[in-house]
């Protein structure tokens, strides 16, 4: 049973390019939250979605960034116009049933370290 | 607040058993303790949560004070994989937290060989 899959795992893009970040969540989960991590700080959340639905984005950038998951294929956290600000590690993570419970818990990806040159 | 206290790191060498604290004095009956770590260039990986009871399972030990501001996580026998960041996470029960996960600083653990 394969785990939370991003990919690439490593994305170079120069200043006011796009990225697009995949992810697939493991099977049999429905519920996939999208988490920053800028460097020399902690992971934020940025978005949590269902199939065909954005239940909280909160945490996402007002501008430049959008994402989705769609009812066929992977989860894309898409970037516009990038900026040095943006480099970081992007993570996926997906559960099973949501809202997290108390006995439910996020599976994460290993990631995709963005680099804005 | 879901804010959790913890030191910034914390040293070990292999084979020896390892306490992680975590400070949460403004912790309401209905948060529960959770805990994930974070090896080098991985995503968080869960460890273990608990409400009240202490709570064993195959990685790790949940040792939760009585009165619940505080708890330890506890590593029986280090490996050098354990070397990771710990983080020590309050997460409501009330299930309106979504997948809102709180990550602090952690603690850093270093495992000697």
């Amino acid at each position: 049973n394969a785990g939370v899959m991003q990919n690439p795992r490593h994305l170079v893009r120069r200043r006011g390019q796009e990225a697009r970040l995949r992810c697939s969540p493991m099977k049999g989960h429905s519920h996939v939250y999208w988490y920053r991590q800028l460097p020399e700080e902690g992971l934020k959340f940025m978005v949590y979605l269902q199939k065909e639905n954005i239940i909280d984005e909160s945490g996402m950038p007002k501008e430049r960034f959008s994402a989705e998951f769609p009812k066929e294929g992977p989860s894309i956290l898409r970037i516009q116009q990038v900026v040095r600000g943006d480099s970081a590690a992007y993570f996926c993570a997906s559960s099973q049933t949501g809202p997290v419970t108390t006995n439910e818990k996020l599976f994460f990806g290993s990631g995709t370290q963005l680099s804005v040159l | 607040d879901a804010k959790t206290t913890q030191p910034n790191s914390m040293e070990s060498n292999e084979e020896e058993p390892v306490h992680l604290p975590c400070n949460h004095s403004t912790i309401s009956g209905t948060d529960y303790i959770h805990w994930y770590r974070q090896l080098p260039s991985q995503g968080p990986e869960y460890v273990i949560h608990g409400l009240t009871s202490n709570v064993n399972n195959r990685m790790a030990s949940l040792a939760i004070a009585e009165d619940r501001k505080s708890s330890t996580l506890i590593l029986h026998r280090a490996t050098l994989r354990d070397a990771a960041v710990y983080y020590c996470i309050r997460l409501n029960a009330g299930g309106t937290s979504y997948g809102k996960l709180t990550f602090g600083q952690g603690t850093i653990l270093t495992v000697h060989p």
